[in-house]
């Protein structure tokens, strides 16, 4: 499955299959991005960070991919499991300590 | 404490009256900032406090809103004369020397009446 950042705020996916959640952020003198995962009644978790420098990068099962050029982040999860459900939030540093956050995109994975 | 504390976890409150909201930060962060998140929204800058520097107000909504950081650790937010609009959760988050990623609490969800 997959989200187009604003546009399609919600994201359907069914269990075992890969996401992509997307993000278009604003400022091109941004230099740091974070991945935050958001559950119902909790506060954002950090999932994963890249720096301007780098284009990708990976975790457990998350990979982080950034094209500066158009000003894009994407999160992809592989094999998505029922605890991946939640609010995906992409953050961008817009200056030396302050965060500016996109809307948020809510993922629901289907057993 | 192991993450960033937050309380109370709930709080109502009648249009009007005067709320704090606590935020313990992780242990050995100097720079703590206060969030809102309302209903389905992404995270709204409030304040920023770094080390003893002067805190980044630019975010609060209006004199109504203030917040105090006591000896570089415990902060608190302080919204006078509630009114409904004000109803969201809050959020602190902290951040370590030298980093980047900030670390959020669990919130606290204020619902003003």
């Amino acid at each position: 499955g997959e989200s187009v950042g604003l546009h399609l705020p919600t994201l359907s996916v069914q269990e075992g299959d890969n996401s992509i959640i997307n993000c278009a952020y604003s400022n091109s003198a941004s230099d740091y991005f974070i991945w935050y995962k958001q559950e119902s009644g909790k506060g954002p978790q950090f999932i994963i960070d890249i720096r301007s420098n780098m284009d990708k990068r990976q975790g457990q099962r998350v990979t982080v991919l950034l094209n500066k050029t158009v000003k894009h982040l994407s999160l992809q999860i592989a094999a998505t499991q029922p605890g991946d459900s939640a609010v995906y939030f992409c953050a961008e540093n817009t200056n030396d300590y302050k965060l500016s956050f996109g809307a948020g995109t809510t993922v629901t994975v289907r057993a | 404490g192991a993450g960033v504390s937050q309380s109370p976890s709930n709080k109502v409150t009648e249009k009007g009256k005067d709320v704090e909201l606590r935020c313990d930060p992780i242990s050995g962060h100097t720079a703590l900032y206060w969030y809102r998140q309302s209903l389905g929204q992404g995270l709204e800058f409030l304040i920023y406090f770094q080390g003893n520097s002067a805190p980044d107000k630019s975010g609060l909504p209006s004199d109504r809103f203030s917040a105090e950081r006591t000896g570089g650790s415990v902060s608190t937010l302080t919204i006078q004369r509630t009114q409904q609009e004000d109803s969201a959760v809050y959020l602190c988050a902290s951040t370590g020397p030298s980093a980047d990623t900030q670390y959020f609490g669990p919130g606290t969800r204020l619902t003003v009446l």
